[in-house]
């Protein structure tokens, strides 16, 4: 079975401060997707890559990068993180677009 | 992104069937999906249809797509308390394989 991982389950930061937000996965997939998941919102995807050092902008990437040096990794980055920003937070990945595979997600609030 | 609608709830008593309905916009979907979510968990892909069939049978999930009108639906049959969950339509698009879309999910409470 595909694993996604992602290294923390909660996360409490402060306002300002830069948080990274860490995904492993071990089926070789060349596709991975950072969402956010927000109550009545669904899942809205903030960027997602197809290649290592790949990077496209999704619907919400305000205030977001991301960082992919290894195909196995893609990491979240909030440069400078805010209050709006507290949320779940999925990373997925596949293979040909055709699945998408889920990690158990990182419920992040910011302070 | 493209606009898949869902209701919010549904509640449904145990052994009866359940069904969730989505509607999507893009007539060029690829596959559409059924994702389950459990609390505090991530989502797990439950079933997926391609777009050029009507219906998809898995066990106690049928999943029926009219692309004439844009629906999908997903029936559990004989529903049980561990079927409660968040339930996500997504679909994929034709000319961006890369892109899934996601309705805002149905959560299903199921009543002993």
């Amino acid at each position: 079975d595909v694993k996604v991982t992602q290294s923390s389950r909660y996360l409490v930061k402060r306002t300002g401060e830069k948080v990274f937000l860490e995904c492993v996965q071990d089926m070789d997939h060349e596709n991975m997707f950072w969402y956010r998941q927000d109550p009545g919102l669904g899942l809205r995807l903030i960027y997602f890559s197809y290649d290592v050092k790949m990077k496209e902008k999704g619907d919400i990437p305000e205030g977001y990068s991301v960082s992919r040096e290894k195909k196995e990794r893609f990491s979240l980055i909030l440069e400078s993180a805010s209050t709006n920003q507290t949320s779940m937070y999925l990373c997925a990945s596949s293979q040909s677009g055709v699945k998408l595979f889920f990690g158990s997600g990182t419920q992040l609030s910011v302070l | 992104g493209e606009d898949v609608e869902q209701s919010l709830f549904l509640s449904v008593r145990e052994g009866d069937s359940s069904v969730i309905n989505c509607t999507y916009t893009d007539s060029s979907s690829t596959y559409l999906y059924w994702y389950k979510q459990e609390p505090g968990a991530g989502l797990q892909l439950l079933t997926y249809i391609f777009s050029n069939m009507d219906m998809k049978q898995d066990q106690r999930l049928t999943v029926l797509l009219n692309k004439k009108d844009k629906h999908l639906s997903l029936r559990i049959a004989d529903t049980q308390t561990g079927d409660s969950a968040i339930y996500f339509c997504a679909e994929s698009i034709a000319d961006n394989f890369n892109k899934f879309y996601f309705g805002s999910g149905t959560k299903l409470n199921v009543k002993p």
